[in-house]
């Protein structure tokens, strides 16, 4: 079974430029997450949707971060325009529905680096 | 809110010796806990969970938690510890809304 796929793997940009990370979870999870890991800390939900719907983005920074999910499969994640505290690990995350009673499974991430 | 707390941001063990990673838990109802690995430039990955059915899961590569409601712990154990243990673990509570909430990660270091 394909696991979730993320990319790129790596990313360095300039503060106030945007940027666009892709993820393709694993065929048939409805549920899919994007997730922040700043270094040396957890990490942090920023949206989770069921199917292609929002179910929670409160931690979304709206002013600059955005994402959708069309038709319910692929997912994107924008920043625009990044700062330096955008720096961190974005991980994409899916699961047949819901983390609570089915696995949710994690991409291997895209590291930002905003100089 | 629900939210776990780790306890310990490192900790080291020599090969063969037992692992402890602590993680307490805050939920003003029964909670879903979770232990989640991760190796270095690699997502994470599933240990173990706990969701009511036994107070001792058993997970992968040897690894065990306990579920105390009166100390509101969920400690992860390996009663000996190999040199491929060496990475990050993360304790995690879900709520109702079905999203993962994380601790901040303990790395564990083992030596040989």
């Amino acid at each position: 079974e394909a696991g979730v796929a993320q990319s790129p793997r790596y990313k360095i940009i300039e503060k106030r430029q945007s940027v666009a990370f892709w993820c393709n979870p694993i065929s048939g999870h409805a549920t899919l997450y994007w997730y922040q890991q700043i270094l040396g800390q957890g990490p942090k939900l920023l949206i989770q949707f069921q199917n292609n719907g929002v179910v929670d983005d409160s931690q979304l920074p709206k002013d600059r971060f955005s994402a959708e999910r069309l038709k319910g499969v692929d997912s994107t994640l924008k920043i625009q325009p990044a700062k330096l505290e955008d720096s961190a690990v974005y991980l994409c995350a899916s699961s047949l529905a819901g983390a609570t009673n089915t696995e949710a499974f994690f991409g291997q991430g895209t590291r930002l680096t905003v100089v | 809110a629900q939210s776990v707390t780790q306890l310990g941001s490192h900790v080291s063990v020599s090969e063969g010796a037992l692992v402890l990673l602590r993680c307490n838990y805050s939920s003003s109802v029964p909670p879903y806990l979770f232990w989640y690995v991760q190796y270095p430039n690699q997502g994470l990955q599933l240990l173990l969970k706990y969701t009511s059915a036994a107070t001792l899961v058993k997970g992968i590569n040897g690894f065990e938690a306990e579920f105390k409601k009166s100390e509101t712990s969920f400690h992860l154990t390996k009663p000996s510890a190999h040199m491929s243990d060496a990475a990050e673990y993360f304790c995690a509570v879900s709520d109702d809304t079905d999203k993962l909430i994380f601790g901040t990660g303990t790395r564990l270091q083992v030596f040989p």
